[in-house]
């Protein structure tokens, strides 16, 4: 079974604070996923990794950043957190060129 | 742009009834996938079920079923027998080459009541 964990499940951080959030999969997949989960929005793309050392952004990149040294893990980086980065966020990793992804269990981030 | 539209933000059903949760969807792309997720509250987000749109016949996963209609760029949810379990959150999903990343609806929250 394909396994992604995600070193939080639930976050309290300060306005301005840098907010590191891991995700670990251990598949060996390519392709790794940062979204950002909303009521009434669904899902939205932040960033993805096609491989190591490589980012795209997705379609709502302004105040995170990513980093990928290693295959298995992919980090979201919050610069400095505010208020409005409130919510969930949800890795998923897949292999290259496939079309299904799998998730993590999520983390709940609340920015005070 | 593709979009995915689930028109029903709460559903609910009665355990060992049928429900179905409705998906549209928009694109000009011919070959592309169809995905249903569950996320049951506070745990993983799973796959429950994936079309590929070149394939005529509905997918099936035991008692989840999908009635894809290609023409009207539907691709709905059955879900039979419905059981407490079931109670989570499904967000349709579309893939496409074009793009090569998953578009979501804003997902369908649906109760089972006992």
């Amino acid at each position: 079974d394909v396994k992604v964990t995600q070193s939080s499940r639930y976050l309290v951080k300060r306005t301005g604070e840098k907010v590191f959030l891991e995700c670990v999969q251990d598949m060996d997949h390519e392709n790794m996923f940062w979204y950002r989960q909303d009521p009434g929005l669904g899902l939205r793309l932040i960033y993805f990794s096609y491989d190591v050392k490589m980012k795209e952004k997705g379609d709502i990149p302004e105040g995170y950043s990513v980093s990928r040294e290693k295959k298995e893990r992919f980090s979201l980086i919050l610069e400095s957190a505010s208020t409005n980065q409130t919510s969930m966020y949800l890795c998923a990793s897949r292999v290259a060129g496939r079309e299904t992804q799998y998730f993590g269990p999520g983390t709940r981030l609340l920015v005070l | 742009a593709q979009t995915v539209t689930q028109s029903q933000p709460e559903m609910s059903v009665q355990e060992a009834e049928t429900v179905t949760l409705s998906c549209t969807y928009d694109t000009s792309e011919s070959d592309y996938y169809l995905f249903w997720y569950k996320q049951p509250p506070s745990r993983q987000m799973i796959l429950v079920i994936r079309q590929e749109a070149y394939k005529q016949q509905n997918a099936t996963e035991n008692r989840f079923s999908v009635n894809f209609q290609k023409a009207a760029k539907s691709f709905s949810l059955k879900i039979s027998d419905s059981q407490l379990g079931d109670a989570a959150m499904y967000f349709c999903a579309y893939y496409g080459g074009a793009t090569n990343k998953l578009i979501f609806g804003t997902g369908t929250l649906l109760a089972v009541q006992p």
